[in-house]
């Protein structure tokens, strides 16, 4: 199993341009998350979807919008990049059901905007 | 110890020591914590659980105590090895009623092992 793949790995953008960060998952999960993570500080829940079908608002989530595609995979989009939104972004998926609430974290796409 | 917002801590340890990485928490209410660690470039990786009904729990070389009256979490690496260099996040659910599981994640502690 791949576990949770992204696409891509590295992204420079300028200002006012737009793009879609892909997040994909094998392990047949319900939940789908997108975090940011910024220097010094820990994840930022951006938007999250509680199974196909479904998203919701995290802590952070202006200027991103999401879409669940299907259950496997989870995208963000920004639609007009701004230099704050340069961080690292990352994909996870849980279980809904497991007794555990572990998150399983994609390798992150590092964004730079200018 | 990290909490919420802080400049990131630092810890650095000799190799073969025992590292305690510190963690508090906000939510009394909380009823559940992981640890995880990141190591640089990569995503967060699950190192271990503990539930609010428990003070400890061990893992292989690693150990998490609970403290539920002063709101603190704590996480011990025993015979610290070079590639436990990482930074080393708590995290606690916060789940709201009726949707979907949701964590909180500290600033993280940057554990440097010097040899």
């Amino acid at each position: 199993n791949a576990g949770v793949t992204q696409t891509p790995k590295f992204q420079v953008l300028k200002t006012g341009q737009s793009m879609t960060l892909q997040c994909a998952q094998d392990m047949n999960h319900n939940s789908m998350y997108w975090y940011r993570q910024d220097p010094g500080m820990g994840l930022r829940l951006i938007y999250y979807s509680a199974s196909e079908g479904t998203t919701d608002k995290g802590e952070v989530p202006n200027g991103y919008n999401v879409s669940r595609l299907n259950k496997r995979e989870f995208s963000l989009r920004l639609e007009s990049a701004a230099p704050s939104q340069t961080s690292v972004y990352f994909c996870a998926s849980s279980e809904r059901d497991s007794s555990s609430y572990e998150q399983y974290f994609g390798p992150g796409t590092r964004l730079t905007v200018t | 110890g990290e909490s919420v917002g802080l400049h990131l801590p630092t810890l650095s340890v000799q190799e073969g020591d025992n590292s305690i990485i510190n963690c508090a928490y906000s939510n009394s209410a909380s009823d559940y914590f992981i640890w995880y660690k990141q190591e640089s470039g990569k995503g967060p990786q699950f190192i271990i659980d503990i539930r609010s009904n428990m003070d400890k729990r061990q893992g292989q070389r690693v150990t998490v105590l609970l403290n539920k009256t002063v709101k603190h979490l704590s996480l011990q690496i025993a015979a610290t090895q070079p590639g436990d260099s990482a930074v080393y996040f708590c995290a606690e659910n916060i789940t709201p009623p009726g949707s979907a599981r949701q964590l909180t994640f500290g600033s993280g502690t940057q554990l440097t092992v010097l040899p």
